[in-house]
């Protein structure tokens, strides 16, 4: 089955700078991945989503980048802020359409 | 437009009760999806609805049931609780358009703590 992973559990970056969170997946027939940010006591958010026929996308300060060779994901923060200090998972979704196997999450630290 | 919500925010049980959770989808959404959270599993799928029925079920035993009304709106149900059901329970709402993936959008959650 599906199962996606996370290099760093914690990231802790400067007000500021930009930020890079990783993730890996196993399914080279996904199709669609999602990046969504998890606030303390609050459900995850979306942020930004992209289709297996995109490289990048990008949003505001957010970027994800697809490559489908070696199945990663990434999300680009552009100079973080206090405000970005969450949890942020990747989640893939199975070709169905109703399920998303989520990653083990990071917790991103944004130091003033 | 709301956003999904759910209800209750919080909850505690003990051990051997049962338990119903409601959520509610953004308006116009038709499919349901329920996922427990936990610090040691992570986010893990419980099952989705569409229409009224169940399309796709996670790894979770049959105390572990759900339901979708005509307006969208589902409800879960654990039975016969146990010390390990404690976790964060939520509900996400989709469209979804032409049978395609379409993003899913989560509630705040509801917090069950099993004593």
């Amino acid at each position: 089955g599906e199962s996606v992973g996370l290099h760093l559990p914690t990231l802790s970056v400067q007000e500021g700078d930009n930020s890079i969170i990783n993730c890996a997946y196993s399914n080279s027939a996904s199709d669609y991945f999602i990046w969504y940010k998890q606030e303390s006591g609050k459900g995850p958010q979306f942020i930004i989503d992209i289709r297996s026929n995109m490289d990048k996308r990008q949003g505001q300060r957010v970027t994800v980048l697809l490559n489908k060779t070696v199945k990663h994901l990434s999300l680009q923060i552009a100079a973080t802020q206090p405000g970005d200090s969450a949890v942020y998972f990747c989640a893939v979704e199975n070709n169905a359409g109703n399920m998303l196997t989520f990653g083990g999450g990071t917790r991103l630290m944004v130091k003033p | 437009k709301a956003g999904v919500t759910q209800t209750p925010r919080y909850l505690i049980k003990t051990r051997g009760q049962q338990v119903t959770l409601s959520c509610s989808p953004i308006s116009g959404h038709r499919s349901v999806s329920w996922y427990q959270q936990t610090p040691g599993q992570g986010l893990q799928f419980l099952f989705e609805y569409f229409s009224e029925t169940q399309r796709n079920k996670g790894n979770f035993p049959g105390r572990f049931s759900g339901r979708q009304f005509s307006n969208s709106r589902s409800e879960m149900n654990v039975s016969t609780l146990e010390l390990g059901d404690s976790a964060l329970y939520l509900c996400a709402s989709s469209l979804p358009t032409s049978g395609r993936t379409d993003t899913q959008y989560f509630g705040p959650g509801t917090r069950l703590t099993v004593l």
